[in-house]
């Protein structure tokens, strides 16, 4: 039963660039939530998301990012025109009922803005 | 969220139970309280959730106070691999408000010896 995946494990981007990260939650699961991890930080939740629809986006800035979970495919986080202080590791848990506390976590992307 | 306390770090020897205190003073009565962990460079992870009565899985027991206010997580035989950072999270779900955002806080870093 193969659990969250995300997808690259690492990234690197120029300033500038557009950096695309995708989450598979696990089987049977249709709520998708972000989060970002700063060097240093804590763990700061971003955006929950249902099947085609955004739920809570109370922590996503205001600018340049995006999310999507399609009905169809992975969930998609989506940073346009990045800059040095998006670098952080971004994770994507999964659960199964709504708003759930019980959730799942994937192993989470490592953004690099050069 | 209810405001969670827990002590920046504690030690514990291989083998030896390790007992991680969480204050929660100001939670009312239908809050959770729910304990994550992350290890180094990894996703977190859902430990064990209560909330009332004691509770006990393969991973851990959460033992919570009669007035609410505090509980402890008990790692029965820590092992090296239990060396983490440990969060204690009580999501306010008054009237639906949660929705799964989970609020991390700097959790205590659990360090296990050999």
């Amino acid at each position: 039963n193969a659990g969250v995946m995300q997808n690259p494990r690492h990234l690197v981007r120029r300033r500038g660039q557009e950096a695309r990260l995708r989450c598979s939650p696990m089987k049977g699961h249709s709520h998708v939530y972000w989060y970002r991890q700063l060097p240093e930080e804590g763990l700061k939740f971003m955006v929950y998301l249902q099947k085609e629809n955004i739920i809570d986006e109370s922590g996503m800035p205001k600018e340049r990012f995006s999310a999507e979970f399609p009905k169809e495919g992975p969930s998609i986080l989506r940073i346009q025109q990045v800059v040095r202080g998006d670098s952080a590791a971004y994770f994507c848990a999964s659960s199964l009922r709504t708003g759930a506390e019980t959730q799942y976590f994937g192993p989470g992307t490592r953004l690099l803005v050069l | 969220d209810a405001k969670t306390t827990q002590p920046t770090s504690m030690d514990c020897a291989e083998g030896r139970a390790a007992n991680l205190p969480c204050n929660h003073s100001t939670i009312s009565g239908n809050e959770y309280v729910y304990w994550y962990r992350q290890i180094h460079s990894q996703g977190p992870q859902y430990i064990i959730h209560g909330l009332k009565n004691n509770e006990t899985n393969e991973m851990a027991s959460l033992i919570i106070t009669e007035d609410r206010k505090s509980s402890t997580l008990i790692l029965p035989h820590a092992t090296l691999r239990d060396t983490a950072v440990y969060y204690c999270i009580a999501p306010s779900n008054a009237g639906g408000t949660s929705y799964g955002k989970l609020t991390f806080g700097q959790g205590t870093i659990l360090t296990v010896h050999p």
